[in-house]
Order: C-alpha cells, then structure tokens, then sequence
C-alpha cells in the first residue's frame, strides 16, 4: 500500500523560478493539507483542502498556491520561489478533519 | 495567540521510563495528538486524546488535562529505537493541528 507519496524528494531551486510539488494520496481520504517544517518550529499549514474541489488557507499561505482537482492529488505551486521558502514540505491527509492525519515522506527544497 | 510548549530535548537512558510534557493554549479545544518523527523522515501518529485521562497503548501513554492545558506523553522501556522528536499537536476551533516544536529525545545505552 503506497498511502501518500510526494515528488520530488528533493530540490534545488533558483530564486524566482516557479515548481510544483506534487502529492497523491490512494487512501480515498477527503481532507489533504501541506505543512512546512523549520528548524526549531513546530509544523505550520500552509493550505489545505477538506474535500475535493475545496481549499482554504493555513497559517502560511503567502507565496504559495494549491489545487485539488480530484480526491487524490493535492498539488503545491510556487509562483516564484524566494529563499525563505527553503524548507521540508509534508503532505498529509485524513479521511475526516478530525481524525489522525497520515504524512507522507516530505520534500526537501532549497531555494537560492 | 495559540501557543504549543514542549521542552526542546531530553535524555534518558535505555530501559528506563521517560516523561514528555506538553502545555497549550488554543482557540478551542478538538482533541490533542501526539507524533513520532524520526530524524529526516516524516511524522507518525501516536496517540489521541480528547477527553481527559490516561490512554494507554502498549508502552507508550498518553495523559490529558484540559482545565489545566495539559498533557504528557509517557515511554515505558525505552529502547533504542524511541530516539526520535515527539510532537504534541492540538485540534482548534476550525478542526485545524497547531504543532509544538517538538521534543528530541535522546536514548542511551
């Protein structure tokens, strides 16, 4: 059973540049979301969707854009990448907005 | 604001029993969580807590106190393998995770 899976595991990004990351998930769960993790702070939502055609904003929306199209795919954009957005980004979904939320394995982008 | 603390790191050694604290501070209250996450990999769901109590699963517990915003994660037996950062996260208003920082716990031999 794949669960949620992201691509890529990791990037390097020129400032400016725009990217994708991407996140499907095959548990047929309704709510998605994408967090950033920093050093020495806690996990911070970015967007998130609780089902498909839906998406709201986090706590750390700014410079960033997403999609859900259908129940399996959440895709992240951004428009153009600045270095504070060097950062590991996780996907996550659960079948409902209040239960358990399952990660997957993150990706590593580095903007310069 | 909505505010989440858990010491940053703590040590204990193998076998023994280790207790990590979590205060909050919230826009409501949907419930508490606790994740494992082993260092370059991604969280893991532990526990959850709602009402307040000891739930117990296997070695590990957790504890919830919602008149004081309190919670702990207790580890029973440590092993080499519990070395990791657990975070505690709690469920607002909107259904939404606010996450501490994390705790790293450092197990040794």
């Amino acid at each position: 059973t794949a669960g949620i899976t992201q691509a890529p595991t990791s990037q390097i990004l020129a400032a400016g540049r725009s990217m994708t990351l991407r996140c499907t998930q095959d548990m047929r769960h309704n709510a998605m979301y994408w967090y950033r993790q920093d050093l020495g702070l806690g996990l911070r939502l970015i967007h998130y969707s609780n089902t498909a055609g839906t998406t709201g904003k986090g706590e750390v929306p700014d410079g960033y854009s997403v999609s859900r199209a259908n129940t399996d795919d959440f895709p992240l954009t951004l428009a153009s990448a600045v270095p504070s957005q060097t950062s590991v980004y996780f996907c996550a979904s659960s079948d409902s907005t209040e239960n358990e939320q399952f990660f997957g394995p993150g990706t590593r982008l580095t903007v310069l | 604001g909505q505010n989440i603390d858990q010491p940053t790191e703590m040590t204990a050694t193998e076998g023994a029993i280790v207790q990590i604290n979590c205060t909050y501070q919230t826009s409501g209250f949907n419930g508490l969580f606790w994740y494992q996450q082993h260092a370059g990999e991604a969280p893991t769901f532990l526990s959850y807590n709602v009402l307040d109590g000891l739930e117990e699963k296997g070695r590990f517990s957790s504890f919830l106190s919602r008149s004081k915003g309190y919670s702990y994660l207790l580890l029973k037996e440590l092993q080499m393998k519990d070395s990791a950062s657990y975070l505690c996260a709690v469920m607002d208003s909107n259904y939404q995770l606010i996450w501490g920082a994390g705790t790293k716990l450092i197990i040794k031999p």
